[in-house]
């Protein structure tokens, strides 16, 4: 099984300042077709799972453009260019190029 | 719009058996792979089932017990649980994708205790 290694895992973070979220992958994701399929998933409280990013670096259908995704292999990085109040909940990088598809642990973002 | 309504969820005895529902909407439901995620209380996300055109995959945690479904006429898709256990005990979220996991229904609550 892949698995799937987020830092930090709690990140607190200063209104309108950025930040940013690591994800590491014991394998390459780059599927047989040639995507590689890492996502990144935000969950408010008490919300289901929202996706925000896809194929590493797509943004889904009305994420705000401050919210960017980047790597290639097995590394990835999501950014936040500046946190706002409702960015609160935990972040999870996922991946759906293999069976069983992971998660990272998820990393929780906070206001300081 | 997509829409994806889960049901089904309850207090079950160890051991024992329920399904889950999932009604779809807002897309064309034939042309796409329906997934299966759960979340127990506090924790992360766990990848459960996908039914694709490749046929149903499952985590190890539940291969045997557990049996994805799909009525394409009804915009449907089930998962049957057997042999419940208390780890199974989560919300289990109803899913749109396979390799673009785009959509999530609320989720419905499992909870195995005795």
């Amino acid at each position: 099984d892949i698995v799937m290694t987020q830092t930090p895992l709690s990140s607190p973070v200063t209104l309108g300042q950025p930040a940013s979220i690591s994800c590491r992958s014991s394998q390459s994701l780059v599927h047989s077709d040639g995507n590689t399929y890492l996502s990144w998933l935000q969950q408010r409280p008490g919300q289901p799972p929202r996706l925000l990013i896809y194929e590493i670096s797509n943004r889904f259908s009305g994420v705000p453009d401050r919210f960017s995704g980047s790597g290639a292999g097995t590394d990835f990085t999501l950014k936040i260019s500046r946190v706002e109040a409702e960015d609160v909940g935990v972040y999870y990088c996922m991946q759906t190029t293999q069976f069983p598809h992971t998660f990272g642990q998820g990393t929780k973002l906070e206001i300081k | 719009e997509v829409q994806l309504l889960e049901s089904g969820g309850a207090l079950v005895q160890p051991g024992g058996s329920l399904r889950l529902s999932c009604a779809a909407s807002g897309f064309t439901f034939s042309s796409f792979a329906m997934t299966w995620v759960r979340q127990a209380p506090g924790k992360g996300l766990e990848w459960v089932s996908t039914i694709s055109w490749s046929g149903p995959h499952y985590a190890d945690s539940v291969r045997g017990r557990f049996t994805i479904s799909r009525d394409n006429s009804q915009n449907m898709v089930y998962l049957q649980m057997n042999s419940l256990r208390a780890e199974d005990t989560a919300i289990y979220y109803c899913a749109k994708g396979l390799y673009l996991i785009s959509d999530w229904g609320q989720g419905a609550m499992v909870t195995v205790s005795s």
